[in-house]
């Protein structure tokens, strides 16, 4: 079974520019959510897809980020414009849709260096 | 602020060593979880305790969870220089999928 995957792992781009992460979650998965850990600090929730639906955005920090879900499998998160305090990585889960407690996979993360 | 906090922030200890992590949260909870990360890589999920468990074992691995404290440690028995990341804890509250990370502990296990 493949794992979560991201892409890209890396990217340097300048500010004011734009960027798009992808994340393909593993098949099956209805939960999707992004993370992101910014200059070594703790990892922050970002938001939680349920399907194609966004079940929980409270953790966006504000609208140059977009995240879509189409389809309801893999997931992108643009960043419009970027700035510098938006360097950091960016980390995708997801888990099945159950109740009670279901392991979330995480993948490695797309580290995204705005200069 | 909902974050959780770790410490020690970093920890080296030399192979063979007992590790332990401290992890402090705020909120209520409905389970803590444990996750390493190898350097360059994701989150690898390590173990989970449930807000009605007091003590839990997996392996080299031991969680206890103190809810009154809100509290919870780490502890890495024998360690091997394959421990070498950083460890972070994650509470799930109720009602929530979402997960409240810790500021991290980076563990150094020296051969």
């Amino acid at each position: 079974e493949a794992g979560v995957t991201q892409f890209p792992s890396h990217s340097v781009i300048e500010k004011g520019q734009t960027v798009t992460l992808r994340c393909d979650p593993i098949s099956g998965h209805d939960n999707l959510y992004w993370y992101r850990r910014v200059m070594g600090k703790e990892i922050k929730f970002l938001l939680h897809f349920v399907k194609e639906s966004k079940q929980d955005e409270s953790g966006m920090p504000n609208n140059r980020f977009l995240a879509e879900r189409t389809g309801g499998t893999y997931s992108t998160l643009k960043v419009q414009p970027a700035e510098l305090e938006d360097s950091g990585v960016y980390f995708c889960a997801s888990s099945r849709a159950e109740g009670g407690y279901t392991e979330a996979f995480f993948g490695q993360g797309t580290r995204l260096t705005v200069v | 602020s909902q974050q959780g906090e770790e410490d020690p922030q970093a920890l080296s200890i030399q192979e063979g060593e007992n590790a332990t992590m401290n992890c402090s949260y705020k909120t209520s909870i409905n389970n803590l979880q444990w996750y390493r990360q190898n350097s360059g890589r994701g989150l690898v999920h390590l173990i989970l305790i449930r807000s009605n468990e007091r003590e839990k074992h997996s392996g080299r691995l031991r969680v206890t969870l103190d809810t009154s404290k809100k509290s919870s440690s780490l502890l890495i028995t024998a360690s091997r220089a394959a421990d070498t990341a950083s460890y972070f804890c994650a509470a799930e509250g109720y009602n929530t999928d979402k997960l409240i990370f810790g500021t991290g502990t980076r563990l150094q296990v020296f051969p």
